[in-house]
């Protein structure tokens, strides 16, 4: 079946620091992949999306290229802030009828001023 | 604009009692989903709807869960009887069209002492 393996938290990092959350799948087909991110006391939100291999998606300095050859979808942020604490979920969308959402386990991420 | 509503916030129970967790989704969208997250397995999906009917209960732990949407708007997610192993945080999240963006509520943060 599908799954989502995503690097284990907590991860510290300083501000400024590149960061880099590593997310693999498994699927058949040609999955859509997400990343969402959960700040203190909120819901979850998306972060950006890619629906097709090499895509990449971006915000608020974060990305992430889907990369069919490695079934990854690495997040990256080259200089993270303070209010990037968050926990970090990675996701993929099946094509199949179902269309379900499956999601990592998350990664929760501290950054130190 | 309304988001997802989920109630109550927080539920303190002791074993063996009926937990009623209700989501109230963002009018309009037709697809809804239960979610489970633990800090040892993450977000696991633990139900779907379509409208009234339910797509996909195979998440389900046990028999003691339940999901219904007996009129394709809120939803009800019981646990009967409660156990320990069911502490959570248990999140409702809806769409409108199947490949739409998915939204999240807040969360139930369910402790079952």
């Amino acid at each position: 079946g599908n799954s989502v393996t995503q690097m284990e938290g907590p991860v510290t990092l300083s501000e400024e620091a590149f960061l880099t959350i590593n997310c693999t799948y498994t699927a058949t087909g040609y999955p859509s992949l997400f990343w969402y991110v959960q700040y203190p006391g909120e819901g979850l939100q998306l972060l950006l999306k890619a629906t097709k291999a090499d895509d990449k998606g971006s915000n608020k300095g974060f990305e992430a290229t889907y990369r069919k050859e490695t079934t990854s979808f690495h997040l990256e942020k080259g200089s993270v802030q303070v209010s990037d604490s968050a926990v970090y979920f990675c996701a993929l969308r099946s094509m199949n009828r179902d269309d379900k959402i499956i999601f990592g386990k998350g990664t929760r991420l501290h950054i130190l001023p | 604009d309304a988001g997802i509503i989920q109630s109550p916030k927080h539920e303190v129970t002791e074993m063996g009692q009926t937990v009623t967790l209700r989501c109230e989704p963002i009018f309009g969208h037709n697809f809804l989903f239960w979610y489970r997250d633990t800090f040892v397995q993450g977000l696991e999906l633990l139900s779907y709807f379509r409208s009234r009917s339910i797509i996909d209960n195979a998440g389900m732990p046990t028999e003691r869960f339940s999901a219904e949407r007996p009129d394709g708007s809120f939803s009800t997610l019981k646990i009967q009887p409660a156990e320990q192993g069911d502490s959570a945080v248990y999140v409702c999240a809806s769409r409108s069209t199947p490949s739409g963006e998915l939204f999240f509520g807040e969360g139930s943060r369910l402790t079952v002492l």
